[in-house]
This record gives structure tokens, sequence and C-alpha cells, in this order.
């Protein structure tokens, strides 16, 4: 089975400093999607950002850029220019034709001011 | 408009009761899920249903049933409540089975007394 691994329960950085979350999946499919969700207070989960695998180039949303390493299965979130706002549970995923969207156990980061 | 939207959002009840928990999309999604997060915020897929085809994760207890009265719908019914229910019950959808992203609920929060 697909197992996705986030090894940094907790992160913090300041603000407006970079951060780098870090994921790692398992898979023998050469075909799947990953995602990175946020989870706010709120609890609502929120898309940050998303990577098809036979993409080579990176995805990018703004502040928001991964690190798509397909050899090394691993799937990195970076943050730019942190603010107060980015402090919430993030979740690595993944997801493929023949297996439904798995998620990693998380990282909370937290936002100093 | 709400894209993905369940009911109710907070639900108290007392062990060994049966409740229910609605689920509505509309994205026009062919594909509908129910996530349990549990205290430590691990996400777990319980069900996901296209087509009137029915995915059971292997590991949800057959108190825990789906029901789907159209492909917008898919509402999740608990028998016999028990302690060990009391997690944050996500509702998702997505445009088809095993490709693209979730779209999430707010996410429905049960605690069993």
């Amino acid at each position: 089975a697909q197992t996705v691994t986030q090894s940094q329960p907790e992160m913090s950085v300041q603000e407006a400093e970079t951060v780098t979350l870090s994921c790692t999946y398992d898979t023998s499919e050469s075909d799947y999607y990953l995602f990175w969700y946020k989870q706010p207070p709120s609890r609502q989960m929120i898309l940050v950002i998303r990577q098809e695998a036979y993409k080579q180039q990176n995805a990018t949303e703004n502040r928001f850029s991964v690190n798509f390493q397909k050899a090394a299965k691993s799937f990195s979130l970076k943050i730019s220019d942190s603010q107060l706002g980015d402090a919430a549970m993030y979740f690595c995923a993944y997801r493929s034709a023949l297996s439904d969207m798995r998620f990693g156990a998380g990282t909370r980061l937290t936002v100093k001011p | 408009d709400t894209a993905v939207s369940q009911t109710p959002k907070y639900l108290v009840t007392q062990m060994g009761n049966d409740k229910s928990i609605k689920c509505e999309q509309n994205l026009g999604h062919d594909t509908m899920y129910w996530y349990k997060q549990d205290s430590k915020k691990f996400l777990k897929i319980m069900f996901s249903y296209n087509n009137k085809e029915l995915i059971i994760n292997e590991t949800v207890p057959n108190r825990f049933s789906p029901k789907s009265p159209d492909k917008a719908h898919l509402n999740l019914h608990i028998n016999s409540l028990e302690l060990g229910d009391s997690a944050v019950y996500f509702c998702a959808s997505s445009h088809s089975r095993n490709t693209g992203e979730l779209f999430f609920g707010e996410g429905s929060r049960l605690t069993v007394l």
C-alpha cells in the first residue's frame, strides 16, 4: 500500500522567512498525483498546491512551491515570505488511479511574529 | 455557495445512540468520500462512492454505513456509537475516481460521551 511520511511533527518559522516542510512517499506506480493541504484552526482542508508525477517542472503557487524528486520519492513544500496566516497543519497527500487519497501525519507550522 | 457542505458541524451524543451526518456537493462531481480525523489529526479514508460503487476501507466497523440517495449526496450513518468514534468526520468530493484534488467539507466534530 502507498504510504506518505512527514517526518516533522512540528516546525516553526519567523515571519517573512522561508520554511520547508518535508514529505516522502512509497509507491510502485509511475503515474500519480501529490498534494499539499493546509488545515488552519478553523479545520477546513484547503488545497495549497498539486503536482502531477509526469510533470518534471515543480509546481508553484505564489509564495508556495514544491521540490519534487520523483526518483527519491520526495515532495517538499517551501513557503517563502511566511505570514502569520500560514500557521496551520500541513498535510502531504498521494493519489493515483489505484489508490484513494492517502495523507501523511501532518506537520504543525507555527509562525513567529 | 458552499461547494461541499456537511451538517451538523458539531454533534454531541451518548454511547449507544445512532446518528447521521449529511453531506452534499454542488460541484457536479462523480465521486464522494468520507474521511475520519482522529485526535492526533491523522486523516484516514473510510469510504469512497462512485457511480453506485462503494469502496469500503476494511478497517471501518460495520456500524458505519454510507448512504447515497443521489450523486450529490453521501450521508454517513453510525449505529451504536462508541467512545472511540469521537473524531472529526470530513466529507469530500472529486471530479472522478483517483484523479485530481479533493474538495472538502468543513468537517463534523462528533463527541461521544
